[in-house]
């Protein structure tokens, strides 16, 4: 069974600082995607940014990018020039690829971050 | 495209009693899902549905849980006799699923507490 571990319960940042989030994960599979979502306050849980396990490529959406590293099992969030509005629980996530299944979400534990001004 | 609505936002309800939700996935979208959540805890899979069908339910839904896609738009998750574990936060999520890949769009959830 796959596994997400984030062992960072919570995190603090200055604004404008850089911030990086960790998350580990367990699969014996091949292909797969990962995910971090954030929920602020408001309780919605919203994407980030998105990996395919098949892409050596690290995703990179305006300020938040990944650093993807598939031997290890590693998938971890920067945060560049943080703002206060990225304040929220960051949820790292694993789905899997295996052809007709579920595709559903595995969720890690969260990771509080707190943008201080 | 108004995204994933859920309703209600928070339901308050006396142990024993029954509770229905409801939930509207981001219209064409083929795929529904229902999560729930804990307090501190990441969200974990109940069930979901491809259009009207149910194809995978976790063991986390006991026989007291019953989710429904009728016409494979919108879900209702209903629980019975309800008892104080069952408060938390259940999500809904839809996705519209093509090869190689599917993004999943949550609501804002519905908050249940069980007195």
């Amino acid at each position: 069974a796959q596994t997400v571990t984030q062992s960072q319960p919570e995190m603090s940042v200055q604004e404008a600082e850089t911030v990086t989030l960790s998350c580990t994960y367990d699969t014996s599979e091949n292909n797969y995607y990962l995910f971090w979502y954030k929920q602020p306050p408001s309780r919605q849980m919203i994407l980030v940014i998105r990996q395919e396990a098949y892409k050596q490529q690290n995703a990179t959406e305006n300020r938040f990018s990944v650093n993807f590293q598939k031997a290890a099992k590693s998938f971890s969030l920067k945060i560049s020039d943080s703002q206060l509005g990225d304040t929220a629980m960051y949820f790292c996530a694993f789905m899997s690829e295996y052809g007709g299944a579920t595709n559903k979400l595995i969720f890690g534990t969260g990771t509080l971050l707190a943008v201080q001004p | 495209d108004t995204g994933v609505s859920q309703d209600p936002r928070h339901k308050i309800t006396k142990r024993g009693q029954n509770v229905t939700f409801r939930c509207d996935p981001i219209s064409e979208h083929n795929r529904l899902y229902w999560y729930r959540q804990t307090l501190g805890q990441g969200p974990e899979f109940l069930t979901y549905f491809q259009n009207e069908a149910q194809l995978e339910k976790s063991r986390l839904l006991s026989d007291r849980f019953s989710a429904e896609r009728p016409k494979g738009s919108f879900s209702t998750l209903e629980i019975q006799r309800t008892e104080q574990g069952d408060s938390a936060m259940y999500l809904c999520a839809s996705s519209f699923v093509q090869k190689t890949n599917e993004k999943l769009f949550f609501g804002s959830g519905t908050q249940l507490s069980v007195l």
